[in-house]
């Protein structure tokens, strides 16, 4: 069975700060891998998706990587703002199956 | 392009009744999803659909949840009757060809607290 765990739960930072969340699962043989944001109340937006032969992708200041050997990804989100508060889940399809971590809450402040 | 739509965006019942909650997809999406996200957790799958054919279930309490896709399009999910752990924000997800292969879309969610 995949399991997903992000690490940390809660990271706090003041603005300008490039940071990195983490992502672990323990099933190696995906076929893709997803980062979210969610923002409290509302539902999930896809902010990167890769494929599981591919090593990163970039959105603006977002850079996802992937290394399926080791079970690991990475969200690196350069000159942290305000407006990035939420929290940020990574989902692991594999099996037939989309399977969630349980978020890194994430609070930029002024 | 309209998103994933969802009603109703809350609902507070008491434990024993039932409830139902709509989700429509974005246009042309085969496949849908229900999720069931508890406060402080990430989502878990409930259902998936592939048309109006269910491709997993495993995770979908049947002694008291179903859902349905008529015309692979709109689903509904109904819960009968309520228990107090079923107090969670139920998501519904769309995506073009499967999760396999693209990025799925999610609607706002129906949170439902049990009384």
């Amino acid at each position: 069975k995949q399991e997903v765990t992000q690490i940390p739960a809660a990271l706090s930072v003041p603005e300008g700060e490039n940071l990195v969340l983490n992502c672990s699962f323990t099933d190696s043989a995906i076929y893709n891998l997803q980062w979210f944001r969610q923002d409290p109340g509302k539902g999930l937006t896809s902010l990167l998706l890769i494929q599981s032969s591919q090593r990163e992708q970039t959105s603006g200041r977002l850079n996802a990587s992937l290394d399926k050997s080791s079970g690991r990804s990475t969200l690196y989100i350069a000159a942290s703002q305000p407006g990035d508060s939420a929290t940020y889940l990574c989902a692991v399809y594999a099996g037939n199956m989309l399977t969630f971590g349980g978020g890194t809450r994430l609070m930029v402040k002024p | 392009e309209a998103g994933v739509a969802q009603s109703p965006r809350y609902k507070i019942i008491e434990k024993r009744q039932s409830v139902a909650f709509w989700c429509n997809p974005i246009s042309g999406h085969a496949t849908l999803y229900w999720y069931q996200q508890i406060l402080g957790q990430g989502p878990k799958l409930l259902i998936q659909f592939q048309n109006n054919g269910v491709v997993d279930d495993s995770q979908l309490p049947k002694d008291r949840f179903s859902a349905e896709r008529l015309k692979g399009v709109d689903s509904t999910l109904k819960i009968q009757p309520a228990k107090l752990e079923d107090s969670a924000v139920y998501l519904c997800a769309s995506s073009f060809r499967g999760a396999g292969t693209g990025e799925l879309f999610f609607g706002e969610g129906s949170r439902l607290t049990v009384l």
